[in-house]
């Protein structure tokens, strides 16, 4: 089974809107990474917040990670159209092995 | 850097047949990753390799599933014979574990078993 269980399942918002999910997993981590999908597309990465930090920016993201409630969030500030995707966190489960453990993901529609 | 490369991108057979998926990773990343993604099971990892060794095939469903990395520049994944469950999205993705395990993904193989 998945570690990370998001949240919401899906999300609708008007462009121009903020976007948050959620993320929450079981074990400890080393780091905890979200990724996007677009339609038809492979995952790409975003953003990656290690354990020991509480929030990261990269442009209009801002992650939080709370390790004492096994949780992150995301959230896409000032959305627009070409947002619309599915988000994923992905943890490492402490090993350093390589392995990720991703969950079902959030999809996103952001209207214009 | 041409990213993860995978082939085919589409792949429609009928059930019994073999299928091979092919990937090459990034130059340099030495740990590789295989996924399928279902609308029902999301995405599942079948196995990684580090350095060219197998080093988890937990997710592998079934022994009619096997994969191989005989180089650090390809590997492919089998399915022999295949069954209409086997429809998926199958993701090829590279990592360079010193980099926080960043994955890379392929654009992925869409298999279609009749």
């Amino acid at each position: 089974s998945q570690q990370g269980e998001e949240d919401p399942q899906a999300l609708s918002i008007q462009e121009g809107e903020n976007a948050t999910m959620n993320c929450s997993y079981k074990t400890s981590i080393n780091n905890l990474q979200w990724y996007r999908q677009n339609s038809g597309r492979g995952l790409v990465h975003l953003i990656l917040i290690r354990s020991n930090e509480r929030e990261k920016h990269s442009g209009r993201l801002r992650v939080t990670l709370d390790t004492s409630k096994k949780s992150s969030s995301l959230l896409i500030t000032a959305s627009r159209a070409a947002d619309t995707a599915s988000y994923f966190c992905a943890t490492d489960g402490s090993s350093n092995t390589g392995k990720l453990i991703f969950g079902q993901g959030t999809t996103l529609q952001v209207k214009p | 850097d041409a990213g993860v490369i995978q082939s085919p991108r589409h792949e429609v057979t009928e059930m019994g047949q073999e299928v091979t998926l092919r990937c090459k990773p990034i130059s340099g990343h030495n740990s590789l990753f295989w996924y399928r993604q279902t609308m029902m099971r999301g995405l599942e990892l079948l196995i990684y390799f580090n350095n060219n060794v197998p080093i988890d095939d937990s997710g592998m469903p079934e022994d009619r599933f096997s994969a191989k990395m005989p180089n650090a520049s390809f590997s492919t994944l089998k399915i022999q014979p295949s069954e209409p469950r086997d429809s998926a999205v199958y993701f090829c993705a590279s990592s360079y574990r010193v980099n926080y395990n960043e994955q890379f993904f392929g654009p992925g193989t869409r298999l279609t078993v009749l």
